[in-house]
């Protein structure tokens, strides 16, 4: 059973406008959460992260909440450009310092000059 | 140049052979991983290993092998391959066991 999910595979913004992708998790004993974006062709790269006892986590252009009651959290891409097309991956990390992450299956994101 | 280096970049193989995917990274980063990279699966852990010398199996190990001889490289072989095993494979490290990953530009793998 999958433990983080990103149910959207894709998702088409304009540029300049918002980006939200959406990310569930099941395991209570996840204590960390990240993001990864991956263009074509490279390996992911590391976007941002939020510990599990904050709610918000900011970086420049890209936001991260976290909501423990509903096991969602969400990344804000604001305001959206042509560069953040790519592929999210949310990840998740077991309490205590796990030696995995648990990765969903990705949105596909489309920013359209 | 810091970072991961894979090899090879892309390799076709016939089933039944025997394939070893490198990895070596020069960050001194003490723990090290592999996973794989389907259409629709995501990433899924293969192996992995949080210092020298020691290994754990992943979320999908089966096929697999690795082994952790210094720091800085992490083989992963397949001693005989399966169509199944046609995939993307990623190495990544870190430098604390859990931490954030940094990941190489993998290596992609076709078995006919």
């Amino acid at each position: 059973d999958q433990q983080v999910k990103q149910n959207s595979p894709s998702l088409s913004v304009q540029e300049g406008r918002i980006s939200i992708l959406n990310c569930d998790y099941t395991n209570s004993m996840f204590d960390y959460f990240l993001w990864y974006k991956k263009y074509p062709a490279e390996g992911p790269t590391f976007l941002i992260s939020i510990s599990s006892i904050k709610d918000k986590n900011e970086d420049g252009r890209f936001t991260v909440f976290l909501n423990k009651s509903a096991k969602h959290l969400s990344l804000h891409i604001v305001p959206s450009q042509p560069g953040d097309s790519a592929v999210y991956f949310c990840a998740a990390r077991y309490e205590g310092g796990s030696e995995k992450l648990v990765f969903g299956k990705g949105t596909k994101l489309t920013v359209n000059p | 140049i810091a970072g991961i280096t894979q090899a090879p970049t892309s390799q076709i193989l016939a089933a039944g052979r025997r394939m070893t995917l490198r990895c070596t990274q020069d960050m001194r980063h003490n723990a090290m991983y592999w996973y794989r990279q389907d259409l629709g699966l995501g990433l899924r852990l293969i192996h992995y290993s949080n210092t020298a010398g020691t290994t754990g199996k992943g979320e999908v190990p089966d096929g697999y092998s690795v082994s952790r001889a210094n720091t800085d490289d992490f083989p992963l072989t397949l001693a005989s391959a399966v169509p199944s095993q046609t995939s993307v494979y990623f190495c990544a490290s870190t430098r604390t066991s859990g931490g954030a990953l940094f990941f190489g530009p993998g290596t992609r793998l076709t078995v006919l």
